[in-house]
């Protein structure tokens, strides 16, 4: 089976600094992978997802993430945060090739200070 | 496009009562859906796979006669929690995948609040 590890809980920034999520996985086959965004309040939002090619994925909101085969990992990636970047993040993995429900880390809460 | 609706948005329930939750794929098809379960400030936990026309999949410890999944149509999947007791309060969410299950994205619904007195 396979599980995402999300290594920062909480992370609090300032407006205009760069932003790094990490997020690892942990499976032996192909796998597609995706970052969700949940505003406060609100429902989850697909941000970008990976499934094949090119492994630096851009996304909405100008968030993007690489992946990183080797390193199992796929980390979320914004250069400039704003202050409605506030919310819950989450990294999310299916096997490839396949119609599968997803594992979710466990989420990444970010508060972006004015 | 690809929007997800949920209802109720929310339910309170005496326990040992019956709550069913509708979750429906608006502007596409749906030959998958998939029900989540959401605890305060914790991830989303997978609890089944949805297919139209065929019986659900349950993940490993999810109670398939507890929560009882119908998925009638293409565009309809209903969670039904049987018994309901306070520990199954929870928030519930469910997706739909957009290409007919063929590995594509999920669309998730708004999710359900269900309080169980």
């Amino acid at each position: 089976a396979q599980s995402v590890s999300q290594h920062n809980h909480h992370v609090i920034l300032s407006e205009a600094a760069s932003l790094e999520l990490g997020c690892n996985y942990s499976y032996g086959g192909t796998v597609n992978l995706f970052w969700y965004v949940q505003y406060p309040g609100q429902h989850l939002q697909l941000l970008l997802k990976y499934f094949s090619g090119d492994p630096l994925v851009k996304g909405i909101k100008g968030f993007e993430a690489e992946f990183i085969k080797s390193k199992f990992s796929f980390n979320l990636r914004k250069p400039s945060v704003q202050w409605s970047d506030t919310a819950e993040y989450f990294c999310a993995v299916n096997p490839g090739g396949g119609a599968d429900g997803l594992t979710f880390g466990k989420g990444t809460h970010l508060i972006i200070q004015p | 496009g690809a929007v997800v609706s949920q209802h109720p948005s929310w339910v309170i329930c005496k326990s040992g009562t019956s709550v069913k939750i509708e979750c429906r794929s608006l502007d596409f098809q749906a030959t998958t859906m998939f029900w989540y379960r959401q605890f305060p400030k914790q991830s989303l936990m997978l609890m089944a796979t949805s297919n139209e026309g065929s019986k659900a999949t349950y993940e490993q410890g999810v109670e398939k006669d507890k929560f009882l999944i119908n998925h009638a149509s293409l565009t309809l999947s209903t969670l039904t929690v049987t018994s309901a007791h306070p520990e199954d309060s929870s928030f519930y969410i469910c997706s739909a995948d957009s290409a007919g299950g063929y590995t594509d994205t999920q669309y998730f619904g708004p999710g359900t609040r269900l309080t169980v007195l």
